[in-house]
């Protein structure tokens, strides 16, 4: 069975700092999707990123960095001088890639999720 | 291009009652998925349409809840009778049947929904 842990329940920082959101994921297939959704105060779940698991260069968009190693099974986001519009929910998500329509057509198995505040 | 959309943004409903709650997805996307999270916990998965045939149904809690996508267009999520333990957000989503992109699913905001 698929699981994802997001050991970090609630992070709080000050404007500026750097963050790290942990994602630690089980899984028996070979061949898997991990992703990073944020969940700002709207309510809707926004995409961030998706990595399959032949892919573990680390990737950098803007201030969002993550890093991917099968070797421990982890997955985790750094967002590097935070800022208040950074403050929601994000959720690591992990899928299987089965089925002809590829992995981003397959049910998500997500973590807990972790609630990033950025205090101005 | 609209996202998808979900409707109502809150309910509230008392144990006992009945509550549809309906997803309208990006148009033309053929998967349908619906999530929901618990207070708390993790999303989790319900089910997933492909146009209008269940792909997979193996998240459905009980036969309480319903989904139907009648046409292959939009779904909706019947809870009846709903229980206290029902309440929470659910989340619709969908995606092309073979998308080549890497952008995985379009989330629509969620139905929050609480059983008093």
């Amino acid at each position: 069975a698929q699981k994802v842990t997001q050991a970090q329940t609630e992070i709080s920082v000050v404007e500026k700092e750097d963050v790290t959101l942990d994602c630690v994921y089980e899984t028996r297939d070979t061949t898997y999707y991990l992703f990073w959704y944020k969940q700002p105060p709207s309510g809707e779940l926004v995409f961030l990123i998706r990595r399959n698991s032949f892919d573990e260069q680390n990737e950098i968009s803007g201030r969002y960095s993550w890093n991917f190693q099968k070797s421990t099974s982890s997955f985790n986001f750094t967002i590097t001088a935070s800022q208040v519009v950074d403050s929601a929910v994000y959720f690591c998500a992990l899928s299987e890639a089965r089925g002809s329509s590829g992995g981003s057509n397959y049910k998500l198995t997500f973590g807990k999720g972790t609630l990033l505040t950025v205090n101005p | 291009e609209a996202g998808v959309t979900q409707f109502p943004s809150h309910s509230v409903i008392e144990k006992g009652q009945t509550v549809t709650l309906r997803c309208d997805p990006i148009s033309g996307h053929d998967n349908l998925y619906w999530y929901r999270r618990v207070m708390g916990k993790e999303i989790k998965f319900l089910l997933h349409f492909v146009k209008e045939s269940k792909q997979d149904e193996s998240g459905m809690p009980n036969n309480r809840f319903l989904a139907e996508r009648t046409g292959g267009t939009y779904s909706t999520l019947k809870v009846q009778p709903a229980e206290l333990e029902d309440s929470g957000v659910y989340f619709c989503a969908s995606s092309q049947l073979r998308t080549g992109n890497d952008y995985g699913y379009t989330f629509g905001s969620g139905t929050r929904l609480t059983v008093v």
